[in-house]
């Protein structure tokens, strides 16, 4: 079956580095995608990648790892606003996107 | 660019009454939009795939009948919550993927729509 894996929460400090960790399996694959999603929000566009390795935008950066079915989500320099739920989505196949359930950041003074 | 609205923000009504929510790309044409239901402290749940022209694809276990999609044009998808009951009630978002975006196929989302049912 196809399936999405991150943490369910995570905390932080503010000016710190955190790291959401993602791991996915999926009937083929076409990317995989990084949302924020505020709380009572809809979920709002962060990255994406389809190839392995890197892909930095300002404070946070997105690595993949397609052999190891793996990605993470790098926030530096963490602020309060960074609080919020990180939702990790693969895309199938079929160009379907399947969601992980998030994973709430708290980032504390 | 790639801004998708949808309407209205909340809505409250009676149980077994029917509301309609739009959803708009105003910048870009989409022939592919999605509707998503959110439960409190749940992830995102594709309900249907919605392409233009066509019948929407719904997801297993999602009414067609109770909850009517229409993609009339390339920037405008209509959900309609036939005879809502509170176990409707629910967070609606829908997003809009943007074939501008190549490769990267990404789905911009509406800012939700609040639907409780009383």
């Amino acid at each position: 079956g196809q399936n999405i894996d991150q943490p369910t929460e995570m905390t932080a400090t503010e000016g710190a580095i955190v790291q959401i960790n993602c791991t996915y399996q999926t009937s083929g694959f076409n990317g995989l995608f990084w949302y924020q999603q505020h709380a009572g929000e809809a979920p709002t566009f962060l990255s994406y990648n389809v190839l392995d390795g890197l892909e930095e935008k300002g404070r946070f950066s997105s690595f993949l790892s397609r052999s190891k079915g793996y990605s993470y989500l790098l926030l530096k320099e963490l602020q309060m606003k960074d609080s919020a739920s990180y939702l990790c989505a693969a895309m199938d196949s079929n160009y379907q996107l399947i969601w992980g359930a998030g994973t709430k950041l708290i980032i504390k003074p | 660019g790639a801004v998708v609205s949808q309407h209205p923000s909340w809505v409250i009504c009676k149980s077994g009454t029917s509301v309609k929510i739009e959803c708009r790309s105003l910048d870009f044409q989409a022939t592919t939009m999605f509707w998503y239901r959110q439960f409190p402290k749940q992830s995102l749940m594709l309900m249907a795939t919605s392409n233009e022209g066509s019948k929407a694809t719904y997801e297993q276990g999602v009414e067609k009948d109770k909850f009517l999609i229409n993609h009339a044009s390339l920037t405008l998808s209509t959900l309609t919550v036939t005879s809502a009951h509170p176990e409707d009630s629910s967070f609606y978002i829908c997003s809009a993927r943007d074939p501008s975006g190549g490769e990267t196929d990404t789905q911009y989302f509406g800012p939700g729509t609040r639907l409780t049912v009383l």
